[in-house]
Formats: C-alpha cells, structure tokens, sequence
C-alpha cells in the first residue's frame, strides 16, 4: 500500500506548456518535501512544507500544501527541457518516532524542445 | 548546506562475495541514516533506519542478514550487501538526518551495485 499517491506517473510535454504533479493520501503529515532526481544522482530537496493551506514559490515551480496536510501540487509553469527528471514527493508521518520519509512513486517528466 | 559523501558510486562484484557502501555526513551530525534501494524509473523504497549506537530498524521484507547495516558514529553509516546476487543489482542510496529543527534529509549520491 502506497502512503503517498503521486499522479501522474509519467508526463511528457512540449517546451513553454504548463503542467502540475500531486501528491495525495488519507494520512495527515508533519512536513511534505518533493524533491527532483537525475538518472544515476541522488534526489536533490526541491522545497519543503509544513504549513497547512501553505504555498511556495521557486522560480517557475510553485508548490502548495494542502490546508489538512493530507495532499501537495507541484505547478511548474513554462516547462524547459531542463526540467527534465523525476520528481518525487515524499512525506514525514506525523506521529512518526523515527523520522520516516515516505515517498510517492514519481513523476517522470520529460520536456521536448 | 548540508553535504552526505556516499561511495562507492558503482561497484561491479561477483556472485556471492560481499559489497559495503559507506554514507558520511560531512559537515553535521546525522543521528537518523535511512537507506534505500531503487529499480530503474522508480521511487526510493525505504530498506531500514538506523539511528547511531542501536539496531537498525529493517522494513518488511528486507533480510536483515543479507543487508547489514551499522551506524557506529555520528558520521558514518555502512550498508554491506552479503553474498550478492545479480538480483542484488541496484542503485543504493542513503540519507541522513540531523539534530535540530532540521526538516530535510540529505541524500547521498547512491551506489549503482552491479552482481555479476
């Protein structure tokens, strides 16, 4: 059972196209963190949310949290093939003893010039 | 920031010999180290966590005798892969987590283990 919902799984769009990921579950999380992996890398912390109803902006990715701390969107405006990568959503349960990061299964997102 | 050393970064090794990935957190203290295994275009599953000076704790359905796994300082946690097999083949990462009001995990930059 996957904690973390992430859709789409893959996504490929034209270069200047807008496009959002999300990330759902039924569980309430303390913190929500995506992060963008490239092939043979390590994933790299894109932003993370803590706040309820929270929303943050990196450039052209806007990411929002949802007010009950069950969902995330990552919005990327004006995509560029350097966007190119898998994205991944991964989450801290609240409640968690060890610290738990769970991940969603990824979006791998491909932009065409 | 915060910098996670992982290495080897790829390792070829034959089938039934052992491997061990070293993770170092280089400039803070990681007492949670959580590694991870994933398969080509899929998310990282979570294999165990380990906080320094105590057991790992393995998810279900990792072997914890073939993934040993010590965290023995603040610095340095080491995944050792026992008698690999070629279904052993993946990319390895660890992370870690530090003391404080630190809400990111660092990610090293994984270890593609080849079994031949």
């Amino acid at each position: 059972t996957q904690l973390l919902e992430q859709s789409p799984q893959f996504l490929s769009i034209q270069e200047g196209e807008n496009l959002t990921v999300y990330c759902n579950s039924s569980s309430v999380f303390s913190s929500l963190q995506w992060y963008r992996q490239e092939p043979g890398e390590g994933p790299v912390l894109l932003v993370t949310v803590v706040t309820g109803g929270e929303v943050k902006k990196l450039k052209r990715l806007t990411f929002q949290f949802g007010d009950a701390r069950k969902d995330s969107s990552l919005h990327i405006t004006a995509a560029q093939p350097g966007d190119t990568g898998l994205y991944l959503c991964a989450g801290v349960s609240r409640g968690s003893t060890l610290g738990r990061l769970y991940f969603g299964r990824g979006t791998q997102l491909t932009v065409w010039p | 920031g915060a910098v996670v050393s992982q290495h080897p970064s790829r390792v070829i090794c034959k089938s039934g010999t052992s491997v061990k990935i070293e993770c170092r957190s280089l400039d803070f203290q990681a007492t949670t180290m959580f590694w991870y295994r994933q398969f080509p275009k899929q998310s990282l599953m979570l294999m165990a966590t380990s906080n320094e000076g105590s057991k790992a704790t393995y998810e279900q359905g990792v072997e914890k005798d073939k993934f040993l796994i010590n965290h023995a300082s603040l610095t340095l946690s080491t995944l050792t892969v026992t008698s690999a097999h070629p279904e052993d083949s993946s990319f390895y990462i660890c992370s870690a987590r530090g003391t404080g009001a630190r809400y990111g995990y660092t990610f090293g930059s994984g270890t593609r283990l080849t079994v031949v």
